[in-house]
């Protein structure tokens, strides 16, 4: 049921940026994006949502395409404590609607 | 402020039984969703409650239910345990109502598992 589209998994460099990628092309008008990550042995946390324009905030930077359809995370600068699995959510509704996500590996 | 917090840790129930999770939500949320995670996979949606009302759900059968309490806490019943509800339960806690921009502050978790 989940209404993204994420790569099973991704591997950065240490001090590198990356760049986690999400699609969403059914996205409805009212649907706001929302990336949570999960550290091992950790429940998820919040990191970043967006709804139309690009947002920044300590943690990390959210782009949004013109049509909406998909969306990227931006890490500026990956460090090993960034290594977790990153959820994209569309929620638009009283739920949370997680996919499987994207599973970031951090290279000292 | 304290965060949320999830007892027990770690639960092992044979089938057929049934079990209660609870959780303590940040003070001052009034919302508490629930969520199952299987192994490798993302977290599933059960429900959600606000102000001791169930507000919305997800697709899971009856005998997963809850209850929210005016103190911030809450629990997770599950009856007639089947082996397919092994999982980690999280349960979350955010302030308002509005579901789409609320932040949602996830516990540890409870690792359930049914022998």
């Amino acid at each position: 049921d989940a209404k993204t589209t994420q790569p099973n998994s991704m591997e950065s460099n240490e001090e590198e940026p990356v760049h986690l990628p999400c699609n969403h092309s059914t996205i409805s008008g009212t649907d706001y994006i929302h990336w949570y990550r999960q550290l091992p042995s950790q429940g998820p946390e919040y990191v970043i949502h967006g709804l139309t324009s690009n947002v920044n905030n300590r943690m990390a930077s959210l782009a949004i395409a013109e049509d909406r359809k998909s969306s990227t995370l931006i890490l500026h600068r990956a460090t090993l404590r960034d290594a977790a699995v990153y959820y994209c959510i569309l929620m638009g509704n009283n739920d949370m609607r997680f996919g499987a996500g994207t599973r970031l590996t951090v290279k000292p | 402020e304290t965060g949320v917090t999830q007892s027990p840790t770690h639960l092992i129930k044979t089938r057929g039984q049934q079990v209660t999770l609870r959780c303590s939500s940040q003070s001052g949320h009034n919302t508490v969703s629930w969520y199952q995670q299987a192994l490798g996979q993302g977290p599933q949606f059960i429900f959600q409650y606000y102000r001791e009302e169930e507000n919305g759900r997800g697709n899971f059968p009856p005998r997963f239910s809850g209850l929210q309490f005016p103190n911030y806490s809450s629990e997770l019943n599950v009856n007639a345990l089947e082996l397919d509800d092994s999982a980690l339960y999280l349960c979350a806690s955010s302030a308002g109502t509005s579901g789409i921009t609320d932040t949602q502050y996830f516990g540890p978790g409870t690792r359930l598992t049914v022998l």
